[in-house]
């Protein structure tokens, strides 16, 4: 099995930028997707990109996803940052039938 | 709108069984999959195991092997998770989403606590 591994906290102000990574230990993420799911406090988490880089219906272009093959990253990043997107972001994947989560990303709006 | 309701909160004895049941509405539940993750407290997300009911087909992760199993009944378009032989680390909320290999809805979750 392999590993997603994400920072623990990022903070920023509002209106700035923030960008979560993703880092898989083993495998490639060229040949299997990431998704990313933000989950606010109490709440049950949402899909706010998946396959790489696509938006769900009603998230905004804010989010947006990527991947760099060379260091086998991936990464969220969040536009125009607002209060409401203080929230735990988690980056997932798979490797043929074994589904992963990374340790999630606390996003503290200052 | 596909919408997954899950079953309420569960207070459970160790060594017991308990059943989480997750009702679709709202779209085609035969031939979709259905996957739970589960989140003990304060910590993130953990991957269980899902089904695809037109197969009946299952994949458990390999930690909850032998000891949880998805099942789901078309008749009444509802999934459910039994987790057996409970211990005070399966205390957690329990979730339900729609997909195999990322999910489009989520259910509310269940809390589950496990306590003597």
């Amino acid at each position: 099995n392999f590993m997603l591994t994400q920072p623990h906290s990022v903070s920023e102000s509002p209106g700035k930028t923030v960008t979560i990574s993703c880092t898989r230990s083993s495998g490639s993420f060229a040949s299997t997707y990431v998704h990313w799911y933000q989950q606010r406090p109490g709440s049950a988490p949402t899909t706010i990109i998946y396959e790489d880089n696509q938006r769900p219906s009603g998230v905004p272009d804010r989010f947006s996803g990527s991947i760099d093959s060379s260091s086998n990253s991936a990464s969220l990043t969040i536009s125009g940052l607002k209060p409401e997107d203080e929230a735990d972001y988690y980056c997932q994947s798979y490797d043929s039938s074994t589904l992963v989560f990374g340790g999630g990303t606390k996003v503290s709006v200052l | 709108q596909v919408q997954l309701v899950q079953s309420g909160a569960e207070v459970k004895k160790p060594g017991s069984s308990v059943r989480v049941s997750c009702k679709v509405s709202g779209g085609t539940f035969s031939s979709s999959a259905f996957t739970w993750v589960r989140q003990a407290p304060g910590q993130g997300l953990e991957w269980m195991g899902g089904i695809i009911p037109i197969y009946v087909t299952t994949n458990y992760a390999q930690k909850f092997q032998g000891r949880v199993t998805i099942s789901a009944d078309e008749s009444t378009a509802t999934a459910y998770m039994d987790l057996h032989s409970l211990r005070s680390e399966d205390t957690a909320v329990y979730y339900c989403a729609r997909g195999r290999n990322w999910f489009d809805s989520w259910g509310q979750g269940t809390l589950v606590t496990v306590s003597s």
